[in-house]
């Protein structure tokens, strides 16, 4: 079957570094996205790994390992504005299967 | 400038009656979707269209109808609305699709549906 597990929620400070895992079961796995939800809106694209290993994009940084099945989103120097959703999506087949997300709350 | 946009971002009616929800995108992609976000923010794929020829249909309940004049445009017609269809529905494209899933689908605002 289809399975992407990520936490529910996460805290953190300004400033900080947070790191949000995702674990996936999925059968034609072709990569892994990152989407940011802020409430209310629509999910905006982060990242998209293909290929295991990092893709750092500015404070962002997202890393795949195909063989274990997992990925990490890493946040740099956080912003309150960071506070949002974030949605790992495998790509398998023609469609994106999303976890659930996971609310990030930056606190000053 | 907007590149996917969806009408109406509100809409609540009342239990059986039938409504429709737009989509238009003018990014030029080839293939368009349809997803539910229910009140857990679980984000679930509904149907996938490419070049106007449906590609994914999930199990959804035959009461919702996509259709697709034109590559550019996806619309979502649900009929007899039922309670648990409240939801935000959220309309995506992206450029193929067929790739392997692995194109940057980009989001349309979302339209809140309440059924009272």
């Amino acid at each position: 079957g289809q399975n992407i597990d990520q936490p529910t929620e996460m805290t953190a400070t300004e400033g900080a570094i947070v790191q949000i895992n995702c674990t996936y079961q999925t059968s034609g796995f072709n990569g892994l996205f990152w989407y940011q939800q802020h409430a209310g809106e629509a999910p905006t694209f982060l990242s998209y790994n293909v290929l295991d290993g990092l893709e750092e994009k500015g404070r962002f940084s997202s890393f795949l390992s195909r063989s274990k099945g997992y990925s990490y989103l890493l946040l740099k120097e956080l912003q309150m504005k960071d506070s949002a959703s974030y949605l790992c999506a495998a790509s398998a087949g023609t469609a994106l299967i999303f976890g659930k997300g996971t609310t990030l709350s930056v606190s000053s | 400038d907007t590149a996917v946009s969806q009408t109406p971002k509100y809409l609540v009616t009342q239990m059986g009656n039938d409504k429709s929800i737009k989509c238009e995108q003018n990014l030029g992609h080839d293939t368009m979707y349809w997803y539910k976000q229910d009140s857990k923010k679980f984000l679930k794929i509904m149907f996938s269209y490419n070049n106007k020829e449906l590609i994914i249909n999930e199990t959804v309940p035959n009461r919702f109808s996509p259709k697709s004049p034109d590559k550019a445009h996806l619309n979502l017609h649900i009929n007899s609305l039922e309670l648990g269809d409240s939801a935000v529905y959220f309309c995506a494209s992206s450029q193929m699709g067929l790739a392997g899933g692995t194109d940057t689908q980009y989001f349309g605002p979302g339209t809140r549906l309440t059924v009272l």
